[in-house]
């Protein structure tokens, strides 16, 4: 079984748009993130969620917005998508205190 | 928050030879961890290093961390063409926080 899985792998939309990305992860871990890496693979940090609560928000706008239904789930939905969202958006887990993350697959997002 | 920096940004060498990638960091640390991501993939983690340790290995993988210095470095030895990949060292701020640094592109080449 895939620890951290996200869906869809690729999205393609236009602009104006909104858009959801799906994360679950079955290693019953209390963390978990939203990253974006652009084109140059740097690795943004965008929320964090620990136990359900937001405890992150790295001054992304607020057309992005983390639900968490539960701890095993982080969605990410994005309103208004710009051609500057494109990027591949990665889920994370970890339990915390600094142990090691895990990460899904990402999610290529291409706004047209 | 502040991240890290990996030197080199890029690196091309041929299988058997080792890699040294080395990773700067500005903060004080509880620990420093090393990441893999293969082409179009997530990032798999690689090796954990504690502040108080100076040195750990896995198979063909050694960290170093000098505290004093901020740093640490990455070394594979014996590459293989399996190892090409970008490498990311990323170290955990507060409680659930883990920034990462720009990351060094590794080529090897059969």
């Amino acid at each position: 079984d895939t620890a951290v899985s996200q869906t869809p792998k690729y999205l393609v939309t236009q602009m104006g748009n909104d858009k959801s990305i799906k994360c679950e992860q079955n290693l019953g871990h209390d963390t978990m993130y939203w990253y974006k890496q652009d084109s140059k693979k740097f690795l943004k940090i965008m929320f964090s969620y620990n136990n359900k609560e937001l405890i992150i928000n790295e001054t992304v706008p607020n057309r992005f917005s983390p639900k968490s239904p539960d701890k095993a789930h982080l969605n990410l939905h994005i309103n208004s998508l710009e051609l500057g969202d494109s990027a591949v958006y990665f889920c994370a887990s970890l339990q915390g205190g600094g142990t090691e993350a895990f990460f899904g697959q990402g999610t290529r997002l291409t706004v047209v | 928050s502040q991240q890290g920096e990996e030197d080199p940004q890029a690196l091309s060498i041929q299988e058997g030879e080792n890699a040294t990638m080395n990773c700067s960091y500005k903060t004080s640390i509880n620990n420093l961890q090393w990441y893999r991501q293969n082409s179009g993939r997530g990032l798999v983690h690689l090796i954990l290093i504690r502040s108080n340790e100076r040195e750990k290995h896995s198979g063909r993988l050694r960290v170093t961390l000098d505290t004093s210095k901020k740093s640490s470095s990455l070394l594979i030895t014996a590459s293989r063409a399996a190892d090409t990949a970008s490498y990311f060292c990323a170290r955990p701020e507060g409680y659930s926080t883990l920034t990462f640094g720009k990351g060094t592109m590794l080529l090897v080449s059969p």
